[in-house]
């Protein structure tokens, strides 16, 4: 089952201009990922955010966290063109030692209009 | 390092037939995932491994498919016999219990089951 929802599903918007995607989950999480896939790829991480972290920076990204409401958002900067992608967050429900396995939300589709 | 590496990159087969994905994780990386993706059902987690050994199989759909890691470079996900609603693009991922536990993907393998 589907562990986060992404929203929008779809965005359209004008390079340079700011891109904001949002991510909700249903249980408790341990971290939270946002990954890229440009069509026809496999995914690329892009940033991970601990579960007592609030907020994370990394080049032109910017991610929230909100544990109280189960969500996340990702704030691209300056769009470009080269941004156009599916950008999915993805959780990881368990703490404590080992990598887990990640429940992925189903993606919002970035199109940036040169 | 030349990332995940996955085989075939395509593969068409009829139903009924038997169908092996390959894997080659990342060196070092000790932990290793399989993931399907459709339209309909977005990014699933079928099974993961930690040190060569399977520790959740509960995403595997049903008794058709079986994965194996016998070594900590090489692993297999084979459906048998396969239908047509085995048609997805399957990604292995690995990762390091080093860090953040962020997951590198290979490029996919597309299966079409007719």
């Amino acid at each position: 089952s589907q562990q986060g929802e992404e929203d929008p599903q779809a965005l359209s918007i004008q390079e340079g201009e700011n891109a904001t995607m949002n991510c909700s989950y249903k249980t408790s999480i341990n971290n939270l990922q946002w990954y890229r896939q440009n069509s026809g790829r496999g995914l690329v991480h892009l940033i991970l955010i601990r579960s007592n972290e609030r907020e994370k920076h990394s080049g032109r990204l910017r991610v929230t966290l909100d544990t109280s409401k189960k969500s996340s958002s990702l704030l691209i900067t300056a769009s470009r063109a080269a941004d156009t992608a599916s950008y999915f967050c993805a959780t990881d429900p368990y703490s404590g030692g080992g990598a887990d396995g990640l429940t992925f939300g189903k993606g919002t589709h970035l199109i940036i209009q040169p | 390092d030349a990332g995940v590496i996955q085989s075939p990159r395509h593969e068409v087969t009829e139903m009924g037939q038997e169908v092996t994905l390959r894997c080659k994780p990342i060196s070092g990386h000790n932990s290793l995932f399989w993931y399907r993706q459709t339209m309909m059902r977005g990014l699933e987690l079928l099974i993961y491994f930690n040190n060569n050994v399977p520790i959740d199989d509960s995403g595997m759909p049903e008794d058709r498919f079986s994965a194996k890691m016998p070594n900590a470079s090489f692993s297999t996900l084979k459906i048998q016999p396969s239908e047509p609603r085995d048609s997805a693009v399957y990604f292995c991922a690995s990762s390091s219990t080093i860090g953040d536990y962020e997951q590198y993907f290979g490029p996919g393998t597309r299966l079409t089951v007719t």
